[in-house]
């Protein structure tokens, strides 16, 4: 059973615009959650990471979000550039042992 | 910046034989990891190795796969007898505690 789970398999969003990518999981012992990057034919990237003492971080303009409560943590990048086009996994562990990711959602910024 | 290295990055195969991919993982790292893509598909957990021994597994990480830290900085993943199911893109990730993983570029396996 998919314990890290991105309901959008793809987004389109207008150059300048705001990004939001979702992701739900259902083990409460996930403690810290992390956000990939992923270009075709590379590895995924690491891009930015929150745990769960916080509900919020922020880094440039990649905003992590976590909603402890409901389980959900999004992914949101302002503003939103054609570089950003790519495909992001959400992923969670818990006290940093194995990640879980999720099925990714690809992203693609409209010039 | 320090990084994960893999080799090969692309692996062709006939069915039924033995394959063997390598990655040399941040050498202060601890915990090192072995995920595949099969096109299109999710990113899957394949095993997880620390203190010279796998802590976990998932369940496509049956008998033909093992992994192994022969020098003490190599991370291999050997598959004994591959199988056309068995294609994908193989990351190795390593990782030290409450850091982010770090990915190698990946492997691409193909099994005709």
């Amino acid at each position: 059973d998919q314990q890290v789970k991105q309901n959008s398999p793809s987004l389109s969003v207008q150059e300048g615009r705001i990004s939001i990518l979702n992701c739900d999981y259902t083990n409460s012992m996930f403690d810290y959650f992390l956000w990939y990057k992923k270009y075709p034919a590379e590895g995924p990237t690491f891009l930015i990471s929150i745990s769960s003492i916080k509900d919020k971080n922020e880094d440039g303009r990649f905003t992590v979000f976590l909603n402890k409560s409901a389980k959900h943590l999004s992914l949101h990048i302002v503003p939103s550039q054609p570089g950003d086009s790519a495909v992001y996994f959400c992923a969670a562990s818990a006290s940093g042992n194995q990640f879980y990711f999720g099925t990714g959602t690809s992203l693609t910024v409209i010039p | 910046e320090p990084e994960v290295t893999q080799t090969p990055s692309h692996q062709v195969t006939q069915m039924g034989q033995e394959v063997i991919l390598r990655c040399v993982p941040i050498s202060n790292h601890l915990y090192f990891y072995w995920y595949r893509q099969i096109l299109g598909q999710k990113v899957e957990f394949l095993v997880s190795f620390y203190n010279n021994e796998i802590s976990e597994k998932s369940e496509i990480f049956d008998d033909q796969f093992s992994v192994e830290r022969p020098d003490g900085s190599n991370f291999t993943l050997k598959i004994r007898s591959t199988k056309l199911e068995d294609s994908a893109m193989y990351f190795c990730a390593s990782i030290t505690r409450d850091t982010e993983a770090f990915f190698g570029q990946g492997t691409r396996l193909t099994v005709v």
